[in-house]
């Protein structure tokens, strides 16, 4: 596709299970971002990849959050034992110089 | 510690009229500054970029400023109309990584 794809883009869940999030950027671009977006707030950043570079995770709330970048493209976003706190809009968004980011249309994450 | 503030109050505005955002920022040192558009249940879209050596920056009805001495960007929309009501998004890049920060963005409503 020509834009980036986040699935699923609702995910209803219960409090202590595992979710995973997933993104597929535009082809050939290197940068990929994870964001959160609570209801009213701004975009929370939580982790940056840069090509084959160790990524930047200084904005992941807590240990139950991970993410990986297979092969320089498709990324998954794990949060593991959910909080009701972790409900919110999860956005990813790639770019080719990590200066113009083209984001997704974002997960709904409901943690019941 | 990095801040970028944006008017959290709504900005209502007559349509034809010249729209004028704010976004301040402090503790950033920015190359470069980004404004978004983000519309209810989507993702930002990319507007503008401005380089800290560029005073003012022009794309169709929009006009950007940036002025690092104040440490203030301003985002004009000139004969606005109806379409143009959404949320916008100052964004800059942390001085410690590669993290692109966004404010909390200022609510546009332009009605007929």
């Amino acid at each position: 596709g020509a834009g980036v794809s986040q699935s699923p883009s609702n995910k209803v869940t219960e409090k202590g299970k595992d979710v995973e999030l997933r993104c597929d950027p535009i082809s050939g671009h290197t940068a990929l971002y994870w964001y959160r977006q609570s209801l009213g707030q701004g975009l929370e950043f939580l982790i940056y990849f840069q090509g084959n570079s160790a990524p930047d995770k200084s904005g992941l709330p807590s240990d139950r959050f991970s993410a990986e970048r297979t092969g320089g493209s498709v990324s998954t976003l794990t949060i593991q034992r959910t909080q009701q706190e972790d409900s919110a809009v999860y956005l990813c968004a790639s770019s080719l110089m990590a200066e113009k980011l083209f984001f997704g249309s974002g997960t709904q994450l409901s943690v019941l | 510690s990095q801040k970028i503030e944006q008017n959290s109050e709504a900005l209502n505005i007559q349509e034809g009229k010249t729209a004028t955002l704010t976004c301040n920022y402090t503790n950033y040192s920015p190359a470069y500054l980004q404004w978004y558009r983000q519309d209810p249940g989507r993702g930002p879209v990319f507007l503008l970029l401005i380089r800290e050596n560029e005073k003012e920056k022009r794309k169709e009805r929009l006009k950007v400023t940036f002025d690092t001495t104040l440490k203030q960007s301003l985002f004009h929309i000139t004969a606005s109309q109806p379409a143009d009501s959404a949320t916008y998004l100052c964004a800059l890049r942390s001085n410690s990584g590669y993290a692109l920060n966004f404010g909390k963005g200022t609510s546009l409503l332009v009605t007929p």
